[in-house]
């Protein structure tokens, strides 16, 4: 099994809308996760840490299940800008792990 | 902002060639790590660097790869005799803790 899984979508969605991306993770030792954005041929650029009691920045909220093993970003009220792969991470002694990226196209 | 530096943006190189890639890390950072991407695929975990030593290295990293802090500020990764299937984007980061701050890659290509 894949340390970090996601989704790679694509998702189409309209400018304004809501939408949500899962990221389900294996090593249970694993402290802390992340979401990243990456533009096309980008590096990736840390979008939120997502903590235990999650976190939320503007229209940007990511949540932590640890039971689940699972960690999801909500983006409300979408804008084309926010047209992007979307990497979920998880640190795994001295490292991140990423997933596959999930691919956002938000259209007018 | 601060940021990671990368150098060259491009590199070019022949099947068997050496080539270093080099990264000015953030200044106060203690972590560095080099990743991997080949085109089309995810983002690899290649080798992470704290206290003058690797930390951990991925089952990628083999004896043709090396890294360095020659001086205070370089990080390089070193690739012995180059072979196509290194052809990607390699990403140097560095970290106060775990959540690194990317530089913007030195796309490889092997010919």
């Amino acid at each position: 099994r894949k340390e970090v899984e996601q989704d790679p979508g694509p998702f189409n969605v309209p400018e304004g809308a809501t939408v949500a991306f899962n990221c389900t993770y294996s090593n249970s030792a694993s402290q802390s996760f992340f979401w990243y954005r990456q533009d096309c041929r980008k590096e990736p650029k840390l979008l939120m840490s997502v903590y235990s009691s999650g976190n939320e920045d503007g229209r940007f909220t990511a949540q932590l299940n640890r039971a689940s093993q699972y960690i999801s970003l909500l983006i409300r009220d979408s804008k084309l800008s926010d047209s992007a792969t979307y990497l979920c991470g998880g640190d795994s002694s001295y490292k991140l792990i990423f997933g596959s990226g999930t691919r956002l196209l938000v259209r007018p | 902002e601060p940021e990671v530096t990368q150098t060259p943006s491009h590199q070019v190189t022949q099947m068997g060639q050496e080539v270093i890639l080099r990264c000015v890390p953030i200044s106060n950072h203690l972590y560095f790590y080099w990743y991997r991407q080949i085109l089309g695929q995810k983002v690899e975990f290649l080798v992470s660097f704290y206290n003058n030593e690797i930390s951990e290295k991925s089952e990628i990293f083999d004896d043709q790869f090396s890294v360095e802090r020659p001086d205070g500020s370089n990080f390089t990764l070193k690739i012995r005799s180059t072979k196509l299937e290194d052809s990607a984007m390699y990403f140097c980061a560095s970290s106060e803790k775990v959540a690194g701050t990317f530089g913007s890659g030195t796309r490889l290509t092997v010919v």
